[in-house]
């Protein structure tokens, strides 16, 4: 059981087609992320929100577009997206963006495949 | 330079043997250190993590680590793995950025358990 949740599970989406990443966390957590995870590839810190404010960007293209309506629900955009963006995309929280002891609690991911 | 490092990329074990999984870590201004499993299909889930005194870590799923400064390094241990443990670790710190911590993760050492 996680308190992270991810939806959907599995996407498939044509370069032109628009989509969204959904993740809902039930930890009362005030700091949520999205990471990229690619095959052979490390994981790749994309935004972090810490209380409904974006606090990082890390270099990411304007084609991903990060939404944090409040501090349980984060979303990631997706318009015009490459092949290369085929991943897994990982949603996480923490108590508390910033603390170098709080440890992440992942959801399960979004399987992307970009045709 | 990389914060935490994995050396091996894949790791054989059969059913019943011990385990360790290497993680290097270089200089930084947290000794904070996590490891985290990830099993197919599914998110990282947190194992241990060290933030300081005893230097002997008990985790979930019967793993331990040992943090040893004179080594830099923070290795992954099992007495006995079941098949079960077939997943990707990771290990991971937070690496400061500005006035901050990012969480940052090893490229991962994939387990195969053979019977």
């Amino acid at each position: 059981e996680t308190g992270v949740t991810q939806t959907p599970r599995h996407l498939v989406m044509g370069m032109t087609n628009k989509k969204s990443l959904k993740c809902e966390q039930h930890l009362g957590h005030n700091a949520m992320y999205w990471y990229k995870q690619s095959a052979k590839k490390p994981l790749e810190l994309m935004f972090v929100y810490s209380l409904e404010e974006r606090v990082e960007n890390n270099s990411v293209p304007s084609r991903f577009s990060p939404e944090c309506p409040n501090s349980s629900h984060l979303f990631l955009h997706l318009h015009t997206l490459q092949p290369e963006d085929s991943a897994l995309y990982l949603c996480a929280s923490s108590q508390d963006f910033g603390d170098s002891g709080s440890p992440l609690h992942f959801g399960n991911g979004t399987r992307l495949t970009v045709t | 330079a990389q914060s935490v490092t994995q050396p091996d990329i894949h790791i054989t074990v059969s059913e019943g043997a011990s385990l360790e999984l290497r993680c290097n870590y270089s200089y930084g201004a947290t000794p904070y250190l996590f490891w985290y499993v990830q099993s197919p299909g599914q998110g990282l889930q947190l194992l241990l993590k060290y933030f300081s005194g005893d230097t002997l870590v008990q985790g979930i799923k019967g793993f331990e680590a040992e943090f040893k400064r004179s080594q830099s390094s923070f290795n992954l241990r099992k007495p006995s793995v079941h098949w079960s443990d077939a997943a990707e670790y990771f290990c991971a710190r937070p690496d400061q950025s500005g006035g901050s911590y990012i969480p940052t993760f090893g490229r991962g050492t994939s387990l195969i358990v053979h019977p």
